[in-house]
């Protein structure tokens, strides 16, 4: 069936260093695959997205690319900052209109000064 | 420009206890969702509507029910509260491809 597998966390790290969370995910078709964000005591917000294979979606120096050969879309950031501490979350739409939006369980991430 | 609107922020409920979650949005969007977020679970989806008078199960549907009469409304109903539906409590509406979450409830069943 449907899932998404993300890194697991918390993950620390200093200030500028490189992010990767990794995310992997089961679907049939073409599903489009995003990544959302979660300030403490707020809902989520959409940070990027991407629709087809080999897509790049970008957004506030965070990447990640549409890999169908691996059903992965990992998300990076180069240097990352405080106020990048937050809860990510992998997420992808089944292709078809089904309405459905399948996310994986979230990654802390925690950026020490 | 308010978007999704989700009340109330927090609730206490005792055990057996019925209540509503509202949910409104002032997008147009055809479908909404209703998520509970749990640590280390992340977010699962309750039930979604992809449309007025239409409704499907999500992942964890029992002890939950939904309708949808308007475009904008999709109210969640617990018909009797349980300690293990203790969660906060997301609404999402959508448009094609991207969502748009509420800011949450907080529910405490005890």
């Amino acid at each position: 069936g449907n899932s998404v597998t993300q890194m697991e966390g918390p993950v620390t790290l200093s200030e500028e260093a490189f992010l990767t969370i990794n995310c992997t995910y089961t679907a049939t078709g073409y599903p489009s695959l995003f990544w959302y964000v979660q300030y403490p005591g707020e809902g989520l917000q959409l940070l990027l997205k991407a629709t087809k294979a080999d897509d790049k979606g970008s957004n506030k120096g965070f990447e990640a690319t549409y890999r169908k050969e691996t059903t992965s879309f990992h998300l990076e950031k180069g240097s990352v900052q405080v106020s990048d501490s937050a809860v990510y979350f992998c997420a992808f739409s089944p292709s078809g209109n089904t309405g459905k939006l399948i996310f994986g369980q979230g990654t802390t991430l925690q950026v020490k000064p | 420009n308010a978007g999704v609107t989700q009340t109330p922020k927090f609730q206490v409920l005792k055990t057996g206890q019925s209540m509503t979650l509202q949910c409104a949005q002032d997008m147009n969007h055809e479908y909404m969702s209703w998520y509970r977020q749990d640590p280390g679970m992340g977010l699962r989806l309750i039930h979604y509507s992809v449309g007025a008078g239409i409704t499907d199960q999500g992942e964890v549907p029992n002890g939950y029910n939904v309708s949808r009469s308007t475009t904008e409304d999709f109210p969640l109903r617990l018909l009797s509260a349980a300690p293990s539906q203790t969660s906060v409590y997301f609404c999402a509406s959508r448009l094609l491809t991207e969502a748009f979450f509420g800011q949450g409830t907080r529910l405490t069943v005890v």
